[in-house]
C-alpha cells in the first residue's frame, strides 16, 4: 500500500511570509497528525485529526498556526506569519489503530 | 502523561543483540509502552508495543518488568540499517498520542 505523501519536501522562505504544507494519509485512515521536529529533539505533537474533526490541538500555536482536514482525508498546515524559530521538519502521520505511520516530513527553513 | 527515561546514546556492534533500556516509574494502568524508531532522515517507524506481557514480531523484542515500571526493547541480531533514534513512549492505547522524548541513539558498528 502507498505510504504517507507529503509535499513540499524543503522550503525555504523569510520570516513574516506565510507557507504551507499537504498531505495525503494513506486510504482509510480515519486518525491524522501534525508533529514538529526541531533539530535534536523529538517530534511535537501539534494537531490531531479524527475523519475531519479536531480531537487535540493543545499545542498548535493559533495565532500563526492553522490546519485543516475536508473531507476527512488529506489535510494542510498553514503558518502565517512565519518565524525564525519555525525552522524544523513538519511530519505527518496517519493511522487505523493503534500504529502510526509517518511521512517524509517536510523540511522548513525560516531566513 | 508519564515520561520515560532513556540513555542518550549506545553502541553495538553488527550481529549481536542490542539491548535499549526504558524506564517509566510513573507510568499508569491504562498505559501501553510503545517504541519507535528514526532512522536519519526519516519520519519515525513504528517497532513494537506492548502493556505487560512481553511481545515479540519480526523486528524486535519487548520486555516488560513485572512491576511496569521498565521495559527492555531487544534487537536480535543487529544491522547497520538498525543504526537509528529509538523512542520508548508511554500513553493510552486509545489516544494515539505520542509524546516523544529525546530518545536513544543506537549505533550500530561493523
Amino acid at each position: 500500500e502507498a505510504g504517507v505523501a507529503q509535499s513540499p519536501r524543503y522550503k525555504i522562505i523569510e520570516k513574516r511570509q506565510s507557507v504551507a504544507f499537504w498531505c495525503n494519509p494513506i486510504s482509510g485512515h480515519a486518525t491524522l497528525y501534525w508533529y514538529q521536529q526541531i533539530l535534536g529533539q523529538g517530534p511535537k505533537l501539534l494537531i490531531q485529526f479524527q475523519n475531519n474533526g479536531v480531537v487535540d490541538d493543545s499545542q498548535l500555536p493559533k495565532d500563526r498556526f492553522s490546519a485543516e482536514r475536508l473531507k476527512g482525508v488529506d489535510s494542510t498546515l498553514k503558518i502565517q506569519p512565519a518565524k525564525l524559530e519555525d525552522s524544523a521538519v513538519y511530519l505527518c502521520a496517519s493511522s487505523s489503530d493503534y500504529e502510526q505511520y509517518f511521512g517524509p516530513g517536510t523540511r522548513l527553513t525560516v531566513t | 502523561d508519564a515520561k520515560t527515561t532513556q540513555p542518550t546514546s549506545m553502541d553495538c556492534a553488527e550481529g549481536r543483540a542490542a539491548n535499549l533500556p526504558c524506564n517509566h516509574s510513573t507510568i499508569s494502568g491504562n498505559e501501553y509502552v510503545y517504541w519507535y524508531r528514526q532512522i536519519h532522515s526519516q519520519g519515525p517507524q513504528y517497532i513494537i508495543h506492548g502493556l505487560k506481557n512481553n511481545e515479540t514480531n519480526e523486528m524486535a523484542s519487548l520486555i516488560i518488568t513485572e512491576d511496569r515500571k521498565s521495559s527492555t526493547l531487544i534487537l536480535p541480531h543487529a544491522t547497520l540499517r538498525d543504526t537509528a533514534v529509538y523512542y520508548c513512549i508511554v500513553c493510552p492505547s486509545n489516544t494515539g498520542k505520542l509524546i516523544f522524548g529525546q530518545g536513544t541513539t543506537l549505533q550500530v558498528k561493523p
